[in-house]
């Protein structure tokens, strides 16, 4: 069975600071990847997704992810954190078989302090 | 066009009455699906839906909830004499279709409280 955890349900980092939310999963075969991020009292919205091919994925406003297969990991990362980058963040996990039900992480909250 | 819609946007209902959550999809998007988010946690999968078939409902935590799609479009998940756990967010999405590699889109959510 598909399952997704993110170390660390709080990040905080100072502004300018680089930004590392950890995901790791488990899945039986190859997997679809995704991070999705929440805002204050808005819905959520994909910021990246790795399906296959090149391992280091770009998303939105500056964020990265790379699939580590031998690590099961799919960090999300971002050079300088802004202000803005206030919000929820969730890693999920879709198992490339055709199969439509993609599990979610727990979430990770980050704050950016100035 | 026009994003995933959901209504209401907030429901309060007292303990033991029946509640009908609406969710209207972007056109064209053939899967759909519903979560529950409690306050402070992560999404969970409720379940389902490609066209108007329902292949996964593993996801609903009791059999006071059902849900339904008509026509490849609106969906209602409806709660049977709610309890106070029942009390979260509920979630719907919708993606153009099946795989698991699609983008889902989220609508901004039902919050439903249980007094």
């Amino acid at each position: 069975a598909q399952s997704v955890t993110q170390l660390g349900s709080h990040v905080s980092v100072s502004e300018g600071a680089l930004v590392l939310l950890r995901c790791n999963y488990s899945s039986s075969v190859p997997p679809y990847l995704f991070w999705y991020v929440q805002y204050p009292n808005q819905g959520l919205q994909l910021l990246l997704k790795y399906t296959t091919g090149a391992t280091l994925v770009k998303g939105i406003n500056g964020f990265e992810a790379e699939f580590k297969k031998s690590e099961t990991s799919f960090h999300l990362t971002k050079p300088s954190a802004h202000m803005s980058d206030a919000a929820e963040y969730f890693c999920a996990v879709s198992e490339n078989r055709g199969y439509d039900k993609v599990i979610f992480g727990p979430g990770t909250s980050l704050s950016v302090i100035p | 066009g026009a994003g995933v819609s959901q209504s209401p946007s907030n429901k309060v209902t007292e303990k033991g009455k029946d509640v009908e959550l609406r969710c209207d999809p972007i056109s064209g998007h053939t899967a759909l699906y519903w979560y529950r988010q409690r306050l402070g946690q992560g999404l969970e999968f409720l379940i389902y839906f490609q066209g108007n078939s329902a292949p996964d409902k593993s996801g609903l935590p009791s059999d006071r909830f059902s849900a339904e799609r008509t026509g490849e479009s609106v969906s209602t998940l409806t709660i049977q004499r709610t309890q106070q756990e029942d009390s979260a967010v509920y979630l719907c999405a919708s993606s153009l279709a099946t795989g698991g590699a699609y983008e889902q889109y989220f609508g901004p959510g039902t919050r439903l409280t249980v007094t």
